[in-house]
């Protein structure tokens, strides 16, 4: 079992809705959470990070954690073509990083 | 630096050749990482320098690779012997101090073998 879970998608929405993307994680010790936006052929770059369980909003970004259920989530608001990429989602389990696969994401103008 | 630095950008090399790739963290960082990327997947562990010592070097696929950080900045990954499934790109990232830090990645370095 891998240690994140991503919908690798692609996921379509149009300009100005909601985009909604999912990670589950299987280490029920892992104490951080975050999310990177990486555009084609460039590295990542971190976006959010949520540490307690509950809500985070960060302008248009919104990170989401139940560690109940192992699940974190990233919403955008108002998505813009400018959204378009892939987003990984990132889980530290004692001092080491897991990333899940990346779910791609394109924002229909 | 203002930002973690990777050299060189791209390196094309040819199968059985030793490569080295270079990482200049943020200054003050003390936790180092190396992630290998391949298409389509997301970042895979390598290694992970805490000051000059590998905390973490489990992610290493093979002898032939190593890395070091000689004076707790700047780390160097080596690959000996290299073979075409190395090919990927090299993610370098740090983090103030590993304990739970959002981490920074510097730009990569695309690795070819042929």
């Amino acid at each position: 079992q891998k240690e994140v879970e991503q919908n690798s998608g692609p996921l379509s929405v149009p300009e100005g809705a909601i985009a909604s993307l999912n990670c589950t994680y299987s280490d029920r010790g892992s104490q951080s959470f975050f999310w990177y936006r990486q555009y084609s052929g460039k590295s990542p770059e971190l976006i959010m990070f949520i540490y307690s369980n509950g809500d985070k909003e960060d302008g248009r970004f919104t990170a989401q954690l139940n560690k109940a259920s192992q699940y974190v989530s990233l919403l955008i608001r108002d998505s813009q073509p400018s959204d378009s990429a892939t987003y990984l989602c990132a889980v530290i389990t004692g001092n080491q990083f897991y990333f899940g696969t990346g779910t791609s994401l394109t924002v229909i103008p | 630096g203002a930002g973690v630095s990777q050299t060189p950008s791209n390196k094309v090399t040819e199968k059985g050749k030793y490569v080295e790739l270079r990482c200049d963290p943020i200054s003050g960082h003390t936790a180092l990482y190396w992630y290998r990327q391949s298409l389509g997947q997301g970042p895979e562990f390598l290694i992970y320098f805490q000051g000059t010592g590998a905390a973490d070097d489990s992610g290493l696929p093979n002898d032939r690779f190593f890395a070091v950080r000689p004076e707790g900045s700047v780390s160097t990954l080596k690959i000996q012997r290299t073979e075409r499934g190395d090919s990927a790109v090299y993610l370098c990232a740090s983090s103030l101090s590993g304990s739970g830090e959002k981490l920074l990645f510097g730009s990569g370095t695309q690795l070819s073998v042929l």
